[in-house]
């Protein structure tokens, strides 16, 4: 159990462009879901966290109208890079908690690799 | 804030054993994580630690000391899969990790 997928698995496109990704639960209800980013040879930071049905808390220093997320229900969160530059090339991983306190409460997808040319 | 901080590298041959330390400074603690990560996938989870001691688990172990802020992740009977980036994660309200450390696995 516990499975989190991600769409697209890695997503090449011009500068300027917007680029949407998905995160899903398969086989639990997530209340909250939480959006990585990790840059090459370097560790996850987190971006923002979504909890569904109301707007993302976003950590310092991350602009929320560059990364919009989106949490519509209790499956699935989105994340758009908005105008993406090469800057914001990076390896996007999401995860999902069912709230429960459990030993290990969230569960990653397998990451999104964005390239921004 | 949160300073996690492991060792970057760590090479070792297969079969033998090998520790990856981790000593955390944080506001609030409420459990420590460690994780695998190979290269370009997400990371797997593998170890968790809230009470002080060593919790065992096949051919890893992780200890916790609360009060030095000190945590080890021990890898035994290294194999060539195990090759992979190891993350020291610590939860306060949210999850931060440290680096990971980069443990290569030669035959």
């Amino acid at each position: 159990g516990a499975v989190v997928s991600q769409h697209p698995s890695w997503v090449i496109c011009k500068s300027g462009t917007s680029v949407k990704i998905e995160c899903r639960s398969l086989d639990f209800q997530a209340t909250t879901m939480f959006w990585y980013r990790q840059f090459p040879k370097q560790s996850l930071m987190l971006m923002a966290t979504s909890n569904e049905g109301s707007k993302a808390t976003y950590e310092q220093g991350v602009e929320k109208d560059k990364f919009l997320i989106n949490h519509a229900s209790l499956t699935l969160s989105t994340l758009t890079v908005t105008s993406a530059h090469p800057e914001d090339s990076s390896f996007y991983i999401c995860s999902a908690s069912s709230g429960r306190r459990e030993l290990n409460e969230q569960f990653f997808g397998p990451g999104t690799r964005l390239t921004v040319l | 804030g949160q300073n996690i901080d492991q060792p970057t590298e760590m090479t070792a041959t297969e079969g033998a054993i090998v520790q990856i330390n981790c000593t955390y400074q944080t506001s609030g603690f409420n459990g420590l994580f460690w994780y695998q990560q190979h290269a370009g996938e997400a990371p797997t989870f593998l170890s968790y630690n809230v009470l002080d001691g060593l919790e065992e688990k096949g051919r890893f172990s992780s200890f916790l000391s609360r009060s030095k802020g000190y945590s080890y992740l021990l890898l035994k009977e290294l194999q060539m899969k195990d090759s992979a980036s190891y993350l020291c994660a610590v939860r306060e309200y949210k999850l931060s990790f440290g680096a990971g450390t980069t443990v290569t696995v030669r035959a």
